[in-house]
Order: structure tokens, then C-alpha cells, then sequence
């Protein structure tokens, strides 16, 4: 089993959708959990962090179950320019290496 | 702003030859780390570096070695470049909590 996981994808869909992303994560241990958005044959960029309570950065909302070893990705109102790859990744303990999941890539159609 | 630079966008090597990708970091972080991206299979992790002079392999080091003899410098060595080698190459620093990593632009080896 891969340490992080994620819908494979492709998601289509029209300009306004709501789309949801789910990954799942298998080290319990992990400590911290984010969401990059990676272009075409570009680099990966932050998105948002995760945090236990759920946060949201306006049309983005993100939340994280540490039991079930969850974490979501909500898009309200896609907008052409959210087509992208979104990478789930999690972190360890002090000063470990970051594992990404294998992204889901979405495209926003007209 | 962080900022993170890899020292080629693109980069053309033969077969056989010894070949240094080079990543430097402005913002004084500990935890530097390689990556490769390939179609299909994701980020995977060649080495990453804690501190000066420190290294841990990842999960593909085979073929790679690496030199971190200054804090803000990264480098990633190909011993003998081969054609399974070429990909997008991602050079990656971080702090040690629990902050994100900020990445470099890619360098994408070509190996002929």
C-alpha cells in the first residue's frame, strides 16, 4: 500500500462546480498534512495547510481526520485557472522528509 | 519571500557522463531534499540533507550521490548519466517543524 493516496483522476468538470478531492495517508505518526497545486510542467506550489479544526482560504476548504487518517480538498465555484494537479502530502516528525501522494488532476471546462 | 533556485531549466547530457544539478536556498532552512517526478509515478525522494554534511537516501538513490558542504547549497550528482535518468528533477527545502516545502523551478535532464 502507498503511504499516501489519492483519487486518480481525471476530474472534468464545467466552470462553477464543486469539486471534491480525498486522500488517505497510512503513517499514523505523520504530523503535518498540505495541499500543492502543480501546473503543467511546472514546479509544485502550497496551496493550503491542514489542520485538525478544518480550515478554509475562500473558495477552498480543507479538512483533515486524524482517525480515519483523512484528508479533504473542497473547490466551490471552479474557475478555469484551478486546472491543475493537486498533490496531497504529509510530513513526519521533526525534520522528516515529505511524501506526496501520485495527484489528481483537474481540469475546469468552459 | 523564500526563494529557491535549481541552476538549469533544461539540460541535454550523454550517456556516461558525470553530471551536478545545483540547488541553493536564501532563507537559512536545515532540511534540504532531491526529487524526481516521472509521469505516472509521482514525486520520489533520491536523498535529502538535515543539515551541513548531512544525508539520508530516499527512496531511489541508486545511481545519485549528493554534496551539502554549505547550508544554502544542495547538490545532486549523477555518477554516470543514463537514459532511465532523464526526468524532471525538484530540488525542495524546508525548516525542520512543520511548515510546507518551497520548491525550485525544475530542471528537466534530457540524458542521449
Amino acid at each position: 500500500r502507498k503511504e499516501v493516496e489519492q483519487d486518480p483522476g481525471p476530474f472534468n468538470v464545467p466552470e462553477g462546480a464543486t469539486v471534491a478531492f480525498n486522500c488517505t495517508y497510512s503513517n499514523s505518526a505523520s504530523q503535518s498534512f498540505f495541499w500543492y497545486r502543480q501546473d503543467c510542467r511546472k514546479e509544485p506550489k502550497l496551496l493550503m495547510s491542514v489542520y485538525s479544526s478544518g480550515n478554509e482560504d475562500g473558495r477552498f476548504t480543507a479538512q483533515l481526520n486524524r482517525a480515519s487518517q483523512y484528508i479533504s480538498l473542497l473547490i466551490r465555484d471552479s474557475k478555469l485557472s484551478d486546472s491543475a494537479t493537486y498533490l496531497c502530502v504529509v510530513r513526519g516528525a521533526y525534520g522528516q522528509n515529505f511524501v506526496f501522494g501520485p495527484g489528481t488532476r483537474l481540469s475546469v471546462l468552459p | 519571500d523564500v526563494k529557491v533556485t535549481q541552476s538549469s531549466r533544461y539540460l541535454v547530457k550523454r550517456t556516461g557522463e558525470k553530471v551536478f544539478l545545483e540547488c541553493v536556498q536564501d532563507m537559512d532552512h536545515e532540511n534540504m531534499f532531491w526529487y524526481r517526478q516521472d509521469p505516472g509515478l509521482g514525486l520520489r525522494l533520491i536523498y535529502f540533507s538535515y543539515d551541513v554534511k548531512m544525508k539520508e537516501k530516499g527512496d531511489i538513490p541508486e545511481g545519485y550521490s549528493v554534496s551539502r558542504e554549505k547550508k544554502e547549497r544542495f547538490s545532486l550528482i549523477l555518477e554516470s548519466a543514463s537514459t532511465n535518468q532523464t526526468s524532471m528533477y525538484l530540488c525542495a527545502s524546508s525548516p525542520v517543524f512543520n511548515t510546507e516545502a518551497f520548491f525550485g523551478q525544475g530542471t528537466r535532464l534530457t540524458v542521449v
